[in-house]
Parts: structure tokens; sequence; C-alpha cells
């Protein structure tokens, strides 16, 4: 099956600072990628995700671009806030063409005002 | 509006103890998996199904039991608590697509003494 390896934490940068957090994975064939993230006390919801190569996911100013040659989905963001304190999880499919998810083991970012 | 629902929330149990954490969801959704998360091991699939009547055990299934009787709930019993159970659950759905996206309840947090 597919696997991840993601950049573990705990993350601390101050607002405004620039957020990288390293994705890598392993697959058969070329999964969709997807970036799920965690608030305090919350489940997981959707971040953002790419359906193919070079695709770039966006949200809430968050990118990350699908690279099969690395194949590498890092999550990016210019400039962070205090609201993105959180964690992070990437997440390929566990096998080719599979809904099926695996987790990485997450990344705990705190963002100091 | 509702998505993916869990109870209990919260949960002490004894040792020895049996009990079922209930998760429903209003989607439609075809996928529907457990997961238990615990701190430095990121989520870890518990069991899954594809459909009622169908499910199928995930990466950590020992000392839980699944069924899917309905398209709608998927609740998953501790048939005797454990310590090593104490967890945070989470219950996910999805289509069966290859690139949809899982929608999380909030979690049950289970503590067993």
């Amino acid at each position: 099956g597919n696997s991840v390896t993601q950049m573990e934490g705990p993350v601390t940068l101050s607002e405004e600072a620039f957020l990288t957090i390293n994705c890598t994975y392993t697959a058969t064939g070329y999964p969709s990628l997807f970036w799920y993230v965690q608030y305090p006390g919350e489940g997981l919801q959707l971040l953002l995700k790419a359906t193919k190569a070079d695709d770039k996911g966006s949200n809430k100013g968050f990118e990350a671009t699908y690279r099969k040659e690395t194949t590498s989905f890092h999550l990016e963001k210019g400039s962070v806030q205090v609201s993105d304190s959180a964690v992070y999880f990437c997440a390929p499919p566990s096998g080719a063409g599979s809904y099926q998810l695996t987790f990485g083991k997450g990344t705990k970012l705190s963002v100091i005002p | 509006n509702a998505g993916v629902t869990q109870t209990p929330k919260f949960q002490v149990l004894k040792t020895g103890q049996s009990m079922t954490l209930q998760c429903a969801q209003d989607m439609n959704h075809e996928y529907m998996s457990w997961y238990r998360q615990d701190p430095g091991m990121g989520l870890r699939l518990i069991h899954y199904s594809v459909g009622a009547g169908i499910t199928d055990q995930g990466e950590v299934p020992n000392g839980y039991n699944v069924s899917r009787s309905t398209t709608e709930d998927f609740p998953l019993r501790l048939l005797s608590a454990a310590p090593s159970q104490t967890s945070v659950y989470f219950c996910a759905s999805s289509y069966a697509d290859r690139g949809t996206e899982a929608f999380f309840g909030q979690g049950t947090r289970l503590t067993v003494v």
C-alpha cells in the first residue's frame, strides 16, 4: 500500500512568518493527495487537495503542489496567523485509486502573536 | 446539515467493561471508517466498511468489532475494554470514489481505567 512521510513537529512560528510542512509519499500510480487540518478539540477537515500531477491545491491562503517527480506534496503559507494553530495531516490514499486514506503522524503548528 | 455525528463525546470505562461508540452520517456515503488517534501516532485505521453488510479490518482491529446494517450507521464495539484502548476515536465517511473528500465526526475521547 501507499505510505507517507510527514515533517514532524511541533512547529512554532511568529505571526506573519512563512510556513512549510514537508510531505513525501510512496504510491502506486498517481493518486489524489490531501491535506487535512485538525483544530483543537475538533475532528479533521479537508484543507486542500490535488487530484493529478502538477495540480496546485489551495484554500485559506495555504497551497500545495502535487510533484510527481519528487513524490512530494509540501504545504505552504506565506503569512501564518494565530488562527492557523492546529495539527496538519498529509494523506495520500492507501492504494492506487483507493478512497481509503493513509495519514501521516501530523504536524502540530503553534503560531504566536 | 449534520454531517457525521459521533456519540458520546466523552466516556470513562473500567477495565473489562464493554460499550458501543455510535457513528451516523446523513450524506449517503458508501464508505465509513473508524480511526484512533494517539499522541505521536497519528491516525490509525481500526475498521472500515464499503457499504451495508460489508466490513473489513484496518491496521489495528484487535479488541474492536463493527457492523454495518444500514448505510447511515457504523457503530464500533469495544468487547472488553483495556487501558491500551484509551484514545480519541474518530469516525469518517466518504463516497467510494477516487479523490473524494472524507468527512470526520467530532471524536469520542475514551479513557479506560
